[in-house]
């Protein structure tokens, strides 16, 4: 197991909803990220939290945002939830941005939009 | 844009024989170069790394990924397969942005090994 814990496990919502994730980081880990992996896909990366700010972001809109919290836990929020939402919603935590650093990876948020 | 491909959805393979599932990379300067596996309905699993030095790495659970400049590849080999190894598996190269760097993942490879 990584220590990455992330919940819940599973989460069922209607289109036009609002869903909040949550993720707890590895101890030690500062930085945050957050992953969309759809059906068949490779995770598309969302966006990266450092020290309680937003350090980075992937081609999502802005509906899809996020905090860090002092303890480096981490939400993600979703608004107006579209079908296409429907995804595995993957954290990761890491030492702050260098590049030769692995990520650790929650066991994900299953989002099943109807 | 920097990217990984992984050109097979699928590899086949008996449990004892040889594994090998491909990657190849596209990136600007020094590669940075992961491999992870993905059991059902579980989140992602490091295998291992190729940041420098030697191009044979190994890895977890008798994992290894040869790291080839010329040819831009970074595939993933076992010497023997078990049938416990049968999972997704990801490939994957830290991009660096303005201020951060993330993973960008290739399309996965379902690796199945029968008995």
């Amino acid at each position: 197991e990584t220590g990455v814990t992330q919940s819940p496990t599973h989460l069922i919502k209607t289109r036009g909803q609002q869903v909040t994730l949550r993720c707890s980081s590895q101890s030690g880990h500062n930085t945050v990220s957050w992953y969309q992996q759809a059906l068949g896909q490779g995770p598309q990366f969302i966006f990266q939290y450092y020290r309680e700010e937003e350090n980075g972001r992937g081609n999502f809109p802005p509906r899809f945002s996020g905090l860090q919290f002092p303890n480096y836990s981490s939400e993600l929020n979703v608004n107006a939830l579209e079908l296409d939402d429907s995804a595995l919603y993957l954290c990761a935590s890491s030492l702050p941005t260098v590049k030769n650093t692995e990520a650790f990876f929650g066991q994900g948020t299953r989002l099943t939009v109807v | 844009a920097q990217s990984v491909a992984q050109p097979e959805d699928q590899v086949n393979v008996a449990e004892g024989n040889p594994l090998t599932v491909k990657c190849t990379y596209s990136v600007s300067g020094n590669p940075y170069l992961f491999w992870y596996v993905q059991y059902p309905n579980r989140g992602l699993q490091f295998l291992l790394k190729y940041i420098t030095g030697d191009n044979l790495v190994k890895g977890s659970y008798g994992f290894e990924a040869e790291f080839n400049k010329s040819q831009t590849s970074f595939h993933l080999k076992k010497p023997s397969a078990l049938v416990s190894d049968s999972a997704l598996y990801f490939c994957a190269v830290r991009v660096a942005n303005s201020g951060y760097s993330t993973l960008t993942f290739g399309k996965g490879t379902m690796l199945l090994v029968s008995p």
